[in-house]
């Protein structure tokens, strides 16, 4: 399985301000995907961030308040812009090599707003 | 979209006995289905997955089910211990790692001494 680092481990930040989240991968991989579990809850896909192109947003998540980011096929950033409180959550990048394989995921980023 | 409900939300069983967890999904066309463990602090583990071509697949004392035709599918954990307490969530999708996956609300599961 591949090992999946991500940055940083935790944080607190001030509302109104943004917090970007590097995800990196200790080897190619097909796929990558940014999750956010609410405190206490489930995980919600964001999006699937595409190498070289425009990520793929779900229903309910745009571009200007998570921007991503994923220049080659091991590394990808998340942007939580303009943060609310409602925004606090943990963030956790996943990665799938494709073909109908497994889906892994990292440690998370803990986000609290203030 | 995919909907996927996930049975019971917490689940408490004495050490050494058997504990089972249920999911169902709505998509016809998702065809792969992992479970997840998440310890406190750490990112979903991937315990065990099934693929619709295939009814029952086991792992030492972790087995998954699935019944394409009922969509649903079942964790069996047998023999627990307390390092199985944890909170475990199933999830669905069309192409395995290749697609987002649709989660549960997930289980959390206390072992008791």
């Amino acid at each position: 399985s591949a090992v999946i680092s991500q940055k940083p481990s935790r944080d607190i930040c001030q509302r109104g301000t943004s917090l970007t989240i590097q995800c990196q991968v200790d080897s190619q991989v097909t796929m990558m995907f940014w999750y956010r579990q609410q405190p206490g809850q489930s995980l919600t896909l964001i999006a699937t961030a595409n190498q070289g192109s425009e990520a793929t947003y779900e229903s309910g998540f745009v571009i200007d308040k998570f921007p991503i980011s994923r220049p080659n096929l091991t590394f990808s950033t998340l942007t939580v812009s303009n943060m609310s409180p409602e925004d606090s959550s943990i963030y956790l990048c996943s990665v799938g090599t494709g073909g109908g394989t497994e889906a892994f995921f990292g440690q998370g980023t803990r986000l609290t707003v203030v | 979209g995919e909907n996927v409900e996930q049975h019971p939300s917490t689940l408490s069983v004495q050490e050494g006995d058997s504990a089972v967890i249920k999911c169902t999904y709505s998509d016809s066309a998702s065809n792969y289905f992992p479970w997840y463990k998440q310890e406190l602090g750490k990112g979903p583990q991937l315990i065990i997955d099934i693929r619709s071509n295939v009814g029952e697949k086991k792992d030492q004392r972790i087995a998954v089910t699935l019944n394409k035709t009922a969509k649903h599918f079942s964790l069996h954990i047998t023999e627990t211990q307390p390092e199985d307490s944890a909170v475990y969530f199933c999830a669905a999708s069309e192409g395995g790692g290749a697609d987002g996956l649709t989660f549960g609300k997930g289980t959390h599961l206390i072992i008791q001494p």
